[in-house]
């Protein structure tokens, strides 16, 4: 398998702009979690689905990011007007319901900067 | 507040030594807790998962302890390699459902030749 696949790997935009991060997640995992990393706030969780379904939304921090799942092997995060402060590394990664099987797996990330 | 907290960002160690990190947390009970390595450019990769239930865990070199009385996690790595330097971060699932994990801020382990 190739993994969770993130695209694009590096996005530069302008402040106002609107952003949007692709993920296909490990074919056959029903999880799907979008995280951002910075340094002063290390890797927070901003939404989940399952089955394709939002099921935590609690992380996205406004409502300039939404996010969607149209099938189990496609997400999208969008920022929509992007700002300076959304500047970070976004992950995504992928799980599977399993009795005793809890890992995640991450993809290569997309590094964001707005200027 | 719920907080997750690894205790130092930066751990050097002469290779060949034991590296020790340590997680400790409040105002959480976690089912279980996991352990990833991260690497400069790259997404965190899961290394180990210990239960509520259970004190201690192996993989080759590693070794995970968890303390629910002392809501901590020890992670060490033994006859440490540079090859072992990264950046390790724990998680601590809350919530009741697999999706609701939480992210230490990570420590840097740097081994040293």
């Amino acid at each position: 398998d190739a993994g969770v696949i993130q695209s694009p790997r590096h996005e530069v935009t302008e402040m106002g702009q609107e952003v949007t991060l692709r993920c296909k997640p490990i074919s056959g995992h029903d999880y799907l979690f979008w995280y951002r990393q910075t340094m002063m706030r290390g890797l927070e969780l901003l939404i989940y689905f399952n089955n394709n379904v939002p099921i935590d939304d609690s992380g996205m921090p406004e409502d300039r990011f939404s996010a969607k799942m149209p099938n189990a092997s496609f997400s999208t995060l969008k920022i929509q007007p992007s700002e300076p402060r959304d500047s970070a590394v976004y992950f995504c990664a992928s799980s599977r319901t399993a009795p005793g099987v809890y890992e995640q797996y991450f993809g290569p990330g997309t590094r964001l900067t707005v200027t | 507040s719920q907080k997750i907290e690894q205790n130092s960002e930066a751990l050097n160690i002469q290779e060949g030594k034991t590296a020790t990190l340590t997680c400790n947390y409040t105002n959480y009970s976690p089912a279980y807790l996991q352990w990833y390595r991260q690497d400069p450019g790259r997404g965190p990769v899961f290394l180990l998962l210990i239960r509520e239930n259970e004190k201690e865990k192996r993989k080759e070199r590693l070794k995970v302890t968890f303390d629910t009385t002392l809501k901590q996690s020890l992670f060490h790595i033994t006859a440490s390699q540079p090859a072992d330097s990264a950046t390790y971060l724990c998680a601590l699932n809350y919530g009741g459902s697999q999706g609701n994990l939480i992210f230490g801020k990570g420590t840097k382990l740097s081994v040293k030749p």
